[in-house]
């Protein structure tokens, strides 16, 4: 286990509503990355977060948004969600934003109806 | 498009052999390039990286093989056991993180008893 967990593990939500997911980083991780991982295909960036602010972003629509707390714990917001939100999304946490020694979670399944 | 990608998307082996997996990228900035095994369900893992000034690298029972020359990237797996069946993907990275991982569709590696 990386020590990464996320929450919740499974969700549904109708197209048009918002959605908040949430990503506790391991122990001495300060950086914290979200991806979105649609069915059959590989990880895409969405967006990272050091030292409570994004400082890197991926070629996601600003209905992406997220959160970093003095914790390192962090927050994926999408409003107006969209069917083809419907995705695995992972967290990965890692020290001052090195991306070769990220962790993940175990991921949120979310399914837009 | 994507930057890095898998020639396979599965790969069946048998029990004991050897694995290799393959994975061509197009970036030549990239300074690391990293695998990760998925199991169904869970996040990625990761099993090994290499810097863009090496050639292979090797952990316990994997190798990764380097060619800038070809921009090829592939992973081998020695004495596969059934533990190894998963998703493997190769990313890449700037090393700097604000951009996060790259990744590539996968291979799916199925171990024949």
């Amino acid at each position: 286990e990386t020590g990464v967990t996320q929450s919740p593990t499974h969700l549904i939500k109708t197209r048009g509503q918002q959605v908040t997911l949430r990503c506790s980083s391991q122990s001495g991780h300060n950086t914290v990355s979200w991806y979105q991982q649609a069915l059959g295909q590989g990880p895409q960036f969405i967006f990272q977060y050091y030292r409570e602010e994004e400082n890197g972003r991926g070629n996601f629509p600003p209905r992406f948004s997220g959160l970093q707390f003095p914790n390192y714990s962090s927050e994926l917001n999408v409003n107006a969600l969209e069917l083809d939100d419907s995705a695995l999304y992972l967290c990965a946490s890692s020290w001052t934003g090195i991306s070769t020694e990220a962790f993940f979670g175990q991921g949120t399944r979310l399914t837009v109806v | 498009g994507e930057s890095v990608g898998l020639h396979l998307p599965t790969l069946s082996v048998q029990e004991g052999d050897n694995s290799i997996i393959n994975c061509a990228y197009s970036n030549s900035a990239s300074d690391y390039f990293i695998w990760y095994k998925q199991e169904s369900g869970k996040g990625p893992q990761f099993i090994i990286d290499i810097r863009s000034n090496m050639d292979k690298r090797q952990g316990q029972r994997v190798t990764v093989l380097l060619n800038k020359t070809v921009k090829h990237l592939s992973l081998q797996i020695a004495a596969t056991q059934p533990g190894d069946s998963a998703v493997y993907f190769c990313a890449e990275s700037d090393g700097g993180g604000a951009d996060g991982l790259t990744f590539g569709k996968g291979t799916h590696l199925i171990i024949q008893p």
